[in-house]
């Protein structure tokens, strides 16, 4: 099963600023997904990062705020870009690992991002 | 510490029958419970979640998922399956202010 490392586990940050959130997988993996989690709430799906092209925004995130790299089939990042506390959330990294005819769904540890 | 139990990697069900995916959590506080679908090639998609209130969750696609404190459960069952509900599931928990706690996923297979 894949192991996904993601850094920083949480961070405090001040209004304006941006913040990288780093995820690393210990094989290559073809698809990457970033999430979003509110406090209580659910997990909405922020983008797909794709390797060698730019990442497929959901509605309601933009490439501008969120932008996505994805230089490889093990690492990606997401910038939450000139932040406001309106983005105080868990981000989640995802992957898909497929092995024979099935695929499996694995998750990172999380990022608790804080904006004052 | 929080955790989800799936039993069951896989689950096998005829077009028709019933559903029933199982999942119990543990979790120090009230926890808000959640059941999400993934479907092969996309990302994962909100099946129904319990946070406070009535125990019987319903949900989208016909599921449903009962909250139960004295057995630390929250089963998903759908009372007839269809072909198109064959995809991986997963059962997770949070406790409001932690990252989402995930199941190992149930595969459900449907036969024609």
């Amino acid at each position: 099963s894949a192991v996904i490392s993601q850094k920083p586990s949480r961070d405090i940050c001040q209004r304006g600023t941006s913040l990288t959130i780093q995820c690393q997988v210990d094989s290559q993996v073809t698809m990457m997904f970033w999430y979003r989690q509110q406090p209580g709430q659910s997990l909405t799906l922020i983008a797909t990062a794709n390797q060698g092209s730019e990442a497929t925004y959901e509605s309601g995130f933009v490439i501008d705020k969120f932008p996505i790299s994805r230089p490889n089939l093990t690492f990606s990042t997401l910038t939450v870009s000139n932040m406001s506390p309106e983005d105080s959330s868990i981000y989640l990294c995802s992957v898909v690992e497929r092995y024979g005819l099935g695929e499996k769904l694995f998750f990172g540890s999380g990022t608790q991002l804080s904006v004052l | 510490a929080q955790s989800v139990t799936q039993l069951g990697s896989h689950v096998s069900v005829s077009e028709g029958a019933l559903v029933l995916l199982r999942c119990n959590y543990s979790s120090s506080v009230p926890p808000y419970l959640f059941w999400y679908v993934q479907y092969p090639n996309q990302g994962l998609q909100l099946l129904l979640k319990y946070t406070t209130g009535a125990t019987l969750v319903k949900g989208i696609n016909g599921f449903e998922a009962e909250f139960k404190k004295s057995e630390t459960s929250f089963h998903l069952t759908k009372p007839s399956a269809h072909m198109s509900d064959a995809a991986e599931y997963f059962c997770a928990v949070s406790d409001r202010s932690t990252p989402l706690v995930f199941g190992k996923g149930t595969r459900l297979s449907v036969i024609a």
